[in-house]
This record gives structure tokens, sequence and C-alpha cells, in this order.
């Protein structure tokens, strides 16, 4: 349902750019979220930020300064933008459904990910 | 940056039962937000395990239990099976942080 596109290999100080299409389902909803985490090689999950169809954002406080996430629902998809990445931004990319009432919302379902490397 | 704590590996033989700890705190699990666990094999996206504490979706074995008490959540695993070996992750919301936050992760090896 969820689907990841964008560059594996960023240069350092660029800006990351990816993009998650959604099919069967749509991002004109006012019933879920859409996320964005990711995980470095060999660690955890960090979540990166959540938009909902309204355009409004929420995003990690780590990474704040550097993050952007847009949505288009016309063209049913959501995109993210991190400016200035360092190697120590390297890590597979997932986007994913915000499912759930306020207290208890869960990421369901997830993008199979894509490995973005940040490497000259 | 977690704020989730679990133990960093786990084991079990085959057909035991096995559980995980997520501790977290006063501004996530011990604020009322509820747990959710996920299961993640190697190379594969995280999968959810578990919604709203102990709530099962579709499709996963009643063998996977939840629970949640005070700061802490836990995963119980019953009757271990091979193809349970995988990290497993917590998640919650944290009102400091104003956004979700996982667990640490959890390697769950079946002997």
């Amino acid at each position: 349902q969820l689907q990841e596109s964008g560059p594996g290999l960023v240069k350092p100080s660029e800006t990351l750019s990816l993009t998650c299409t959604v099919s069967a389902d749509s991002t004109r909803t006012s019933s879920y979220y859409w996320a964005w985490v990711r995980q470095p090689p060999g660690k955890g999950l960090e979540w990166i930020g959540s938009i909902y169809y309204t355009g409004n954002t929420y995003y990690n406080p780590s990474l704040s300064s550097r993050v952007t996430i847009s949505i288009d629902t016309f063209e049913n998809h959501f995109s993210l933008y991190l400016t200035s990445v360092t190697a120590a931004d390297t890590a597979v990319y997932y986007c994913a459904r915000l499912v759930g009432t306020t207290s208890r919302r869960s990421f369901d379902p997830w993008g199979q990910g894509i490995l973005v490397t940040v490497s000259s | 940056q977690s704020v989730l704590t679990q133990p960093p590996s786990v084991s079990g033989a085959p057909g035991q039962r096995v559980t995980i700890s997520c501790t977290g705190s006063s501004s996530n699990i011990g604020a009322g937000y509820d747990v959710q666990w996920y299961v993640q094999l190697p190379g594969t996206a995280p999968k959810p395990l578990m919604h709203g504490n102990t709530n099962r979706p579709s499709g996963v074995p009643d063998r996977f239990s939840g629970s949640k008490s005070g700061t802490s959540a836990s995963l119980a695993i019953s009757g271990l099976q091979a193809e349970d070996e995988a990290d497993y992750y917590c998640q919650s919301y944290d009102a400091t942080l104003s956004g979700y936050v996982f667990g640490t992760g959890t390697r769950l090896t079946v002997l």
C-alpha cells in the first residue's frame, strides 16, 4: 500500500528527498496521519515526523530544524525533505500510515523501506 | 534517542515462554499512552504485532500477548517457534517530546 522512492545516494551537505506513494487508500482522509521513520544500519527505529491531510506537520525535535514533510492529496503521496545531511543520516527510511486515536496510534502498514546512503 | 528501554536480547527454547519488557516514564507509558509492538525480520520492514497494549491485529497468533502496568509494558510469547526469531520493538507517544518514541529493540533468539 505504501512505496518509498527517491535517490539511494546523497552527498554530504545536500538535501535528502523521498516520496511515499499511497495506493489502495487515500491521503485525503481525516482518519489517518502519515509518517516517516528511519533505521540506521544495525540500529533501532526513529520517528522523523508525521503529517495530516490538512498539511499540519509534527516533527521529531531532534530533527525539526532540518526536516520538512509535505503532502499532495491529489497525487496521493507525501514527501520527506532532510537538509544538510551527514553520514549519520545514512539509514533505511520507511513511510507508514498512522492509525488509531490520540493516545494509541500505531504505524500500520509500513512501506518496504529505502536505503539512503550519505557519501561523497 | 530512545526513551523506551528494552533488553538487548532474550532467548528461549522451542515451546518455551519468553517475555520482553519495555520501560518508559511518566511522560509516555506512565502518562496513559498506549504501547504498540512490532516484529522485524532481517531485511524487512517492521510489522505490527500488538496495538493498544493488548490487542492483536488480525493474523497474529494468540501465542503473543501484551500487558501494561505503570510506566512499563511487556510482550509475552508462548510456545516459542523458530520463526519467532526476530527483532521486537515497542512504541508509544511521549508528551514531553510531543512525538512518537520507539524502544531500543530486543533480539529474540530461539535456541
